[in-house]
């Protein structure tokens, strides 16, 4: 059963760049969508983005272009990369695999992510100077 | 897309049935493979949250059949026929129809 594990610095300062790394163990990175969801205490759950195996990523309009999602495939890792964060960046972010579905529009086949069926057990995150 | 989640919180005794509802504020269904974009996540406290349902009724392998999800466009439902103490948890709603993909607010459910 696959496993994930998020990892990275628990105290980022204001203004400087949050780095956190997923590593994926007893499963593969490919054929799967990668996301990273963050949750503020006592908030709701908030999806950051995701990428695609091949390398396509997509990113939430709330983030402000901060965000970067890559992906490591020959350490099995994906990883986070946030820019000028704030104390609204404090949160567990948790990364999670979705499965590749596809759908039929105009005749043709694409892609697209499933539910989140496996996740990490999640990286807190300080925000503090 | 907003997902709104009722009730905030539900206390319902061991052994009696228990119902969460979720709804958008957009169609969850895509016409041309007749799929509902939504699923469902229990998260107990310190956890992550684990998948139960996607395509609104689909049972991911390992959820107890006491477990039901339901609903179809934009009002949605998951239901525990007979409450367990390992029950105990906030439920959420998630839609993956479109990008930003988002959550429901959750709903807390306790025991009586």
């Amino acid at each position: 059963q696959v496993q994930l594990q998020e990892s990275g610095p628990g105290l980022v300062k204001p203004s400087e760049t949050l780095s956190l790394s997923c590593t994926v163990s007893s499963g593969s990175i490919s054929d799967f969508y990668w996301s990273w969801i963050r949750q503020p205490p006592g908030k709701r759950l908030e999806w950051i983005g995701d990428i695609h195996y091949t390398g396509t990523t997509k990113y939430s309009p709330s983030l402000n272009s901060r965000a970067a999602i890559s992906l490591d495939t020959s350490r099995n890792q994906v990883s986070l990369r946030l820019d000028s964060v704030t104390a609204a960046d404090a949160a567990v972010y948790f990364c999670a695999r979705s499965p590749v579905t596809t759908y039929s529009k105009n005749g043709r086949d694409h892609i697209w992510p499933g539910a989140f069926d496996s996740w990490g057990q999640g990286s807190l995150v300080t925000v503090f100077s | 897309i907003v997902l709104t989640q009722s009730p905030d919180s539900l206390a319902v005794s061991l052994g009696e049935r228990a119902t969460v509802n979720c709804k958008s504020n957009q169609s969850l269904l895509y016409s041309s493979n007749n799929k509902n974009y939504l699923a469902w996540y229990r998260q107990r406290p310190g956890q992550p949250p684990k998948l139960l349902f996607y395509w609104a009724s689909t049972r991911e392998s390992g959820v107890p059949d006491r477990f039901s999800g339901g609903g179809s466009g934009t009002d949605f439902t998951l239901s525990i026929s007979s409450l367990q103490v390992e029950d105990v948890a906030v439920y959420y709603c998630q839609q993956n129809y479109e990008r930003p993909f988002t959550f429901g607010p959750g709903t807390r459910l306790e025991i009586k």
